[in-house]
């Protein structure tokens, strides 16, 4: 079946350190995937996506995420966190319909707390 | 240019009530999807309409429907609602990517 772990449901980091946010997914075929970002009571936003080629990719604010096939991993770094990064980070995997997007698979989130 | 619209942004319905979800997508897309997230947990698939025609289904049960208008405006309706259908409803609007809506918050008692 198809899914997607986020191991960690909670990380706290420090500002100005550097961030590892972990996703494994389960997917039959090529996957397609992204990482989102939602702060409170808001929608998401798409920080990155990965459809082919250049395996490491970079993202909006920084963010940049590889995507390693033998591993099924595709995990978002930040060299450097902000405050402003405290949020819940989104893994997804979805399908292609001819160029059309298909539905995402998320995981479960990972809240992201920042200390001064 | 504006993005995904949803309306409202919170509701509050009593259980066995019905509800209407409204969602606009970014203008020239064709496909709307839908997720229910629960708090605390990531966004799960309901429905994706292509062009007023329903692409895909999650797992979820008959009292969930929606549909897609003419101007490629979607409406997700839920029947007899239960305490378990409180969440945040997102509307997505897809042209190569996903672009997400506000959401709108329901709350069931």
């Amino acid at each position: 079946a198809q899914s997607v772990t986020q191991p960690d449901i909670h990380i706290t980091v420090s500002e100005g350190a550097s961030l590892e946010l972990r996703c494994n997914y389960s997917y039959g075929a090529t996957p397609y995937l992204f990482w989102y970002v939602q702060s409170p009571g808001q929608g998401l936003q798409l920080l990155l996506k990965y459809f082919s080629g250049d395996t490491l990719v970079q993202g909006i604010k920084g963010f940049e995420a590889e995507f390693k096939r033998s591993q099924s991993s595709f995990n978002l770094r930040k060299p450097s966190v902000h405050w402003s990064d405290a949020a819940e980070y989104f893994c997804a995997v979805g399908q292609n319909y001819g160029g059309s997007q298909g539905n995402l698979i998320f995981g479960k989130g990972t809240k992201l707390s920042v200390k001064p | 240019d504006a993005g995904v619209t949803q309306s409202p942004t919170h509701l509050i319905k009593t259980r066995g009530q019905q509800v209407t979800l409204r969602c606009s997508p970014i203008s020239g897309h064709k496909s709307v999807s839908w997720y229910q997230q629960v708090l605390g947990q990531g966004p799960q698939f309901i429905f994706q309409y292509y062009e007023k025609e329903e692409r895909g289904r999650g797992n979820f049960p008959d009292r969930f429907s929606a549909r897609q208008f003419p101007n490629y405006s979607s409406e997700l309706n839920v029947n007899a609602l239960l305490l378990g259908d409180s969440a945040l409803y997102l509307c997505a609007s897809t042209q190569g990517e996903q672009f997400f809506g506000p959401g709108t918050r329901l709350t069931v008692l």
